[in-house]
């Protein structure tokens, strides 16, 4: 099975920047997901890391460390509209498959 | 743009019925993922297809079947309907697999009475 773990919940200012971690324990590894999720819609792909290092695009980045089982998000120069559930999901293999299995999710509330 | 289309967006249905979900990726995708999001829960990854050929199995239950037609749009069939499969269901698109930014439909919401 999987473990991934993510904050519950985290708050900051408009106009921050908020890092959003997510760890996470499994065999089979095969990439990580990052999705935003506004409540009551679908979500919406932000990134997929597979290979060690950040990838950056534009306010939103990636960063992925598969040594220490660990990705986060960054989020920079905050906005009201980027309150909402962030989550991590990690895809592995599972018999003859690749499952993404989503974490619980952060959520995020950006304040004035 | 053109994105993804769900249909139908409202589902209500009697235990024990069957329901059939659909799912038209944008044009172009190749790759299909169904998804389902029971309520306050994570979503969780049921089905993948890519160039009309089952890729990825997640956590479909045996009561599902789910197939990409020849168009690539996709059908979830749903039997013998329970009232935990009272969910959202989610389908995305891609184009070129996993890797590739997923695009998100507005979803289904199924409710089973």
């Amino acid at each position: 099975g999987q473990n991934i773990d993510q904050p519950t919940e985290m708050t900051a200012t408009e106009g921050a920047i908020v890092q959003i971690n997510c760890t996470y324990q499994t065999s089979g590894f095969n990439g990580l997901f990052w999705y935003q999720q506004h409540a009551g819609e679908a979500p919406t792909f932000l990134s997929y890391n597979v290979l060690d290092g950040l990838e950056e695009k534009g306010r939103f980045s990636s960063f992925l460390s598969r040594s220490k089982g660990y990705s986060y998000l960054l989020l920079k120069e905050l906005q009201m509209k980027d309150s909402a559930s962030y989550l991590c999901a990690v895809r592995a293999r599972s018999g003859g498959s690749y499952i993404p299995t989503f974490g619980r999710g952060t959520s995020l509330i950006v304040h004035p | 743009a053109a994105g993804v289309i769900q249909s139908p967006r409202h589902l209500i249905k009697e235990k024990r019925e069957t329901a059939t979900l659909k799912c038209y990726p944008i044009p172009r995708h190749d790759t299909v993922y169904w998804y389902q999001q029971g309520p306050g829960q994570d979503p969780q990854f049921l089905i993948s297809f890519y160039e009309k050929m089952q890729s990825d199995k997640g956590s479909i239950p045996d009561r599902f079947s789910a197939q990409q037609f020849s168009d690539y749009h996709s059908e979830l069939n749903m039997s013998s309907l329970e009232l935990g499969d009272s969910a959202l269901y989610f389908c995305a698109s891609s184009r070129g697999g996993f890797q590739e930014t997923q695009y998100f439909g507005p979803g289904t919401r199924l409710l089973v009475l």
